[in-house]
């Protein structure tokens, strides 16, 4: 089946540690994005891939870090310079600029919840 | 203002009762419009995309009103199953794709 495959599902961070969350898809998409949901808020995008090795800032990207080293993949980092991680993250992939009418349509893998110890 | 702006509810909805509501966008320029449910402590699914005056998909009508800039969902003939979370979903093209901006979600409860 193609699909996002985000893990962990749930996830704990100690104070002055990083962690990674992975996101992985088989959709052939070229385009990844994560975002960061907060109770009773909108998505709020962190960082976003339109191709292999080059990545943008989104609105919210000041602690956070990514790659982009292979199509399937886009891991974000949480650093410790993240004050406030507690969150849902999710990650997203959509088709591309060769998608057509469909380019902008997102699907999003199943979440990391991630809280702190 | 909020780029994307919705009533959170919640919407409480008679089981086979019609329910209806909007979402308001700022960029008059915006192209496509999406509508995702998003069910508790899951991950947004795409329920249609709405490209031009409206899309209508089984029990689910999308309509557009560019004038107003505000795009409507309306859910015919509830089931308890359609309770959830709309969230209204704006392409502003203000990059040239990829850039979505997301409202905060309207809730649904459909009662028996």
């Amino acid at each position: 089946d193609g699909g996002i495959t985000q893990s962990p599902k749930y996830l704990f961070r100690k104070e002055g540690q990083n962690v990674t969350l992975s996101c992985e898809q088989n959709l052939n998409h070229d385009a990844m994005y994560w975002y960061r949901q907060d109770p009773g808020q909108g998505l709020r995008l962190i960082y976003y891939s339109q191709i292999v090795n080059d990545f943008q800032k989104g609105d919210i990207a000041e602690g956070y870090s990514v790659s982009r080293e292979k199509k399937e993949s886009f891991p974000l980092t949480v650093t410790s310079a993240q004050k406030n991680p507690t969150a849902f993250y999710l990650c997203a992939s959509s088709i591309g600029a060769s998608g057509g009418p469909a380019k902008n349509i997102q699907y999003f893998g199943a979440g990391t919840r991630l809280s702190v110890l | 203002r909020k780029e994307v702006e919705q009533d959170p509810g919640p919407f409480n909805v008679p089981e086979g009762a019609t329910v209806a509501f909007n979402c308001t966008y700022s960029n008059s320029a915006s192209q496509s419009f999406f509508w995702y449910r998003q069910d508790c402590r899951k991950e947004p699914k795409l329920l249609m995309s709405v490209y031009s005056s409206g899309n209508e998909d089984g029990r689910f009508t999308a309509q557009l009103n560019r004038a107003s800039q505000y795009i409507s969902l309306l859910i015919r003939d509830s089931k308890l199953s359609d309770s959830a979370t709309y969230l209204c979903v704006v392409n502003p093209l203000t990059d040239s794709w990829g850039k979505l901006q997301f409202g905060a979600g309207t809730q649904v409860v459909v009662t028996p």
